[in-house]
């Protein structure tokens, strides 16, 4: 069965600092991985998919076969970022997807 | 474009109470589905819906959970009787054609509170 793993419930930093939020998983064939975020009182939405390959909003993150991870960075943090991100998972021939537990990000003035 | 839409937004209900909830996905989305999310956890599937046919049900605990999408537009999520662990937000989300790389767009969710 498949499996994401975000170890931090919380993350805190200060504005213009790095951030990165981690996300492991566990598949044995080959996944999508997605980031939604989740702002105050706003609906659950797409951030980034690793197949695209894009930067949204100042946020990359890479899918690293290898260490099975696919962390979300941002270089400098703005207040705006400030939110609930969820990493997930879609599997081969499968469309729904497998969440983790969720990181809250805070950035500090 | 209007969202995907789910009412009620907030639904208390005493245990062995039945509940239910409806959800309108986006205009030409084929592919529905349910997650319930739990305080502190990611959501988590619960069915899915391409078209009118179910795809994956594998998670609805079929005892006492029911999902229909009559005619591939709205659909209905039914819970009786209801227990204290279903406590929960339940969100509804849609997809264009329900390929592994589409979007899923989310509703604003329905908190169920069963004291």
């Amino acid at each position: 069965a498949q499996r994401v793993t975000q170890p931090e419930k919380l993350l805190s930093v200060f504005k213009g600092a790095p951030v990165e939020l981690k996300c492991n998983y566990s598949y044995s064939g080959s996944p999508e991985l997605f980031w939604y975020v989740q702002y105050s009182r706003q609906r659950l939405q797409l951030l980034l998919r690793h197949i695209s390959r894009e930067s949204i909003k100042g946020f990359t993150a890479d899918l690293n076969k290898g260490e099975t991870s696919f962390h979300l960075k941002k270089p400098f943090a703005q207040e705006e970022d400030s939110a609930m991100y969820y990493c997930a998972l879609s599997r081969t021939g499968r469309r729904a997807l497998t969440f983790g537990s969720g990181t809250r990000l805070q950035v500090q003035p | 474009e209007a969202g995907v839409a789910q009412s009620p937004r907030y639904k208390i209900i005493e245990k062995r109470q039945s509940v239910a909830f409806w959800c309108n996905p986006i205009s030409g989305h084929a592919t529905l589905y349910w997650y319930q999310q739990i305080l502190g956890q990611g959501p988590k599937l619960l069915i899915q819906f391409q078209n009118n046919g179910v795809v994956d049900d594998s998670q609805l605990p079929k005892d006492r959970f029911s999902a229909e999408r009559l005619k591939g537009v709205d659909s209905t999520l039914k819970i009786q009787p209801a227990k204290l662990e279903d406590s929960a937000v339940y969100l509804c989300a849609s997809s264009l054609v329900g390929q592994r790389t589409d979007t899923q767009y989310f509703g604003p969710g329905t908190r169920l509170t069963v004291l």
